[in-house]
């Protein structure tokens, strides 16, 4: 099975911090996927990558940063937290089809 | 009008009963539509796609009507199990690589 791990299940951090949470997955998927899970709004997408170096933008990128070095890690970068940050952080991956496999998610506050 | 729209629910129905969910979208060039399944404080999972008319699994079925732009989850004889959070996803822009969800609809199996 596709294992996605995320590096942390939850996190507590200040306002203002950066905050960097890692997500690595183990079968060579070229897509990667960073969302955030609030009650009432569902997941909305923040970045994505569809290859080593290359980003793209969500609906939600205001805020956050990514980085993709190598083909298995993606993280995501919070340049100075605050508190409208506090979410469930869902990382994905796939191959070029559509079915996500999901890491079982950081929950973040901001405080 | 929202890519894709749902029923939040909740839906409590009896074991043993059958349920149905709809879920709108709103771009007509859409080509496949999935259903993910969301327990409590999980990572969401794939549960169905569908490509075409219509998708069947055991005791789930899953119905596409491009005329009205929705799709429709079914669930017959309903166990406990069956309780969470159920989320319509459909790929913007005929792109099966990055998706949107649906805010999810909530169901609760009574016993």
């Amino acid at each position: 099975d596709v294992k996605v791990t995320q590096s942390s299940r939850y996190l507590v951090k200040r306002t203002g911090e950066k905050v960097f949470l890692e997500c690595v997955q183990d079968m060579d998927h070229e897509n990667m996927f960073w969302y955030r899970q609030d009650p009432g709004l569902g997941l909305r997408l923040i970045y994505f990558s569809y290859d080593v170096k290359m980003k793209e933008k969500g609906d939600i990128p205001e805020g956050y940063s990514v980085s993709r070095e190598k083909k298995e890690r993606f993280s995501l970068i919070l340049e100075s937290a605050s508190t409208n940050q506090t979410s469930m952080y869902l990382c994905a991956s796939s191959r070029d089809s559509p079915g996500y496999t999901f890491g079982s998610g950081t929950r973040l506050t901001v405080v | 009008r929202k890519e894709v729209e749902q029923d939040p629910g909740p839906f409590n129905v009896p074991e043993g009963a059958t349920v149905a969910f709809n879920c709108t979208y709103s771009n007509s060039a859409s080509q496949s539509f999935f259903w993910y399944r969301q327990d409590c404080r999980k990572e969401p999972k794939l549960l169905m796609s569908v490509y075409s008319s219509g998708n069947e699994d055991g005791r789930f079925t899953a119905q596409l009507n491009r005329a009205s732009q929705y799709i429709s989850l079914l669930i017959r004889d309903s166990k406990l199990s069956d309780s969470a959070t159920y989320l319509c996803v459909v790929p913007p822009s005929g792109s099966a690589r990055q998706l949107t969800f649906g805010s999810g609809t909530q169901l609760t199996v009574l016993p």
